[in-house]
């Protein structure tokens, strides 16, 4: 099957300081990939859906201004974290389609963010 | 999007066939349904979709109620590797750019 990178896997920063996560689709073009983020014993909580080439939609709740996310290829979004604080540390998670109505999702082995 | 019910936790023994539950009454006719899984520390993998028939793939069969409005995973034979959290998931994949909204789901403990 495709397969969904994520760089990095884990990251400690102090607060105050911006994080980038790079989620990367190594085997196909994806035109639509999604960030996710998971606290603990949580389900997974829809952020933003990025398209190439266009601004992110975010959802309800989540600050454009604070979460970054730039799709500039067809293999490559970016999750920047901006001020990070100890309340963003989560478990960071991007997902990708294959095709646009492909009914299945790839997902990225996830990003864990730690701010101290 | 529409709403799924999953019970919170089930257990199983190992090589026992497992049968996960899904209500999904307020279904839409162009809703498909998928299943996804969850192994502690990483990211959900797909396990399988249907639309209105059962479906079989190497990992696991769907069988969909005849009104669509209920459905279960099963697991033909657990193994310890199959312990998870397996969410069930509906989604128009007839609209292309639609996330999965995950809930949930069923956190599935297999025991040798």
């Amino acid at each position: 099957g495709a397969v969904v990178s994520q760089h990095p896997s884990r990251v400690i920063c102090k607060s105050g300081t911006s994080v980038k996560i790079e989620c990367r689709s190594l085997d196909f073009q994806a035109t639509t990939m999604f960030w996710y983020r998971q606290f603990p014993k949580q389900s997974l909580m829809l952020m933003a859906t990025s398209n190439e080439g266009s601004k992110a939609t975010y959802e309800q709740g989540v600050e454009k201004d604070k979460f970054l996310i730039n799709h500039a290829s067809l293999t490559l979004s970016t999750l920047t974290v901006t001020s990070a604080h100890p309340e963003d540390s989560s478990f960071y998670i991007c997902s990708a389609e294959v095709t646009p109505r492909s009914p299945e999702q790839f997902f990225g082995p996830g990003t864990r963010l730690t701010v101290l | 999007d529409a709403k799924t019910t999953q019970p919170n936790s089930m257990e199983s023994n190992e090589e026992e066939p497992v049968h996960l539950p899904c209500n999904h009454s307020t279904i839409s006719g162009t809703d498909y349904i998928h299943w996804y899984r969850q192994l502690p520390s990483q990211g959900p993998e797909y396990v399988i979709h249907g639309l209105t028939s059962n479906v079989n793939n190497r990992m696991a069969s769907l069988a969909i109620a005849e009104d669509r409005k209920s459905s279960t995973l099963i697991l033909h034979r657990a193994t310890l590797r199959d312990a998870a959290v397996y969410y069930c998931i509906l989604r128009d994949d007839f609209q292309a750019g639609t996330a999965l909204i995950f809930g949930k789901g069923t956190t599935l403990s297999v025991s040798s």
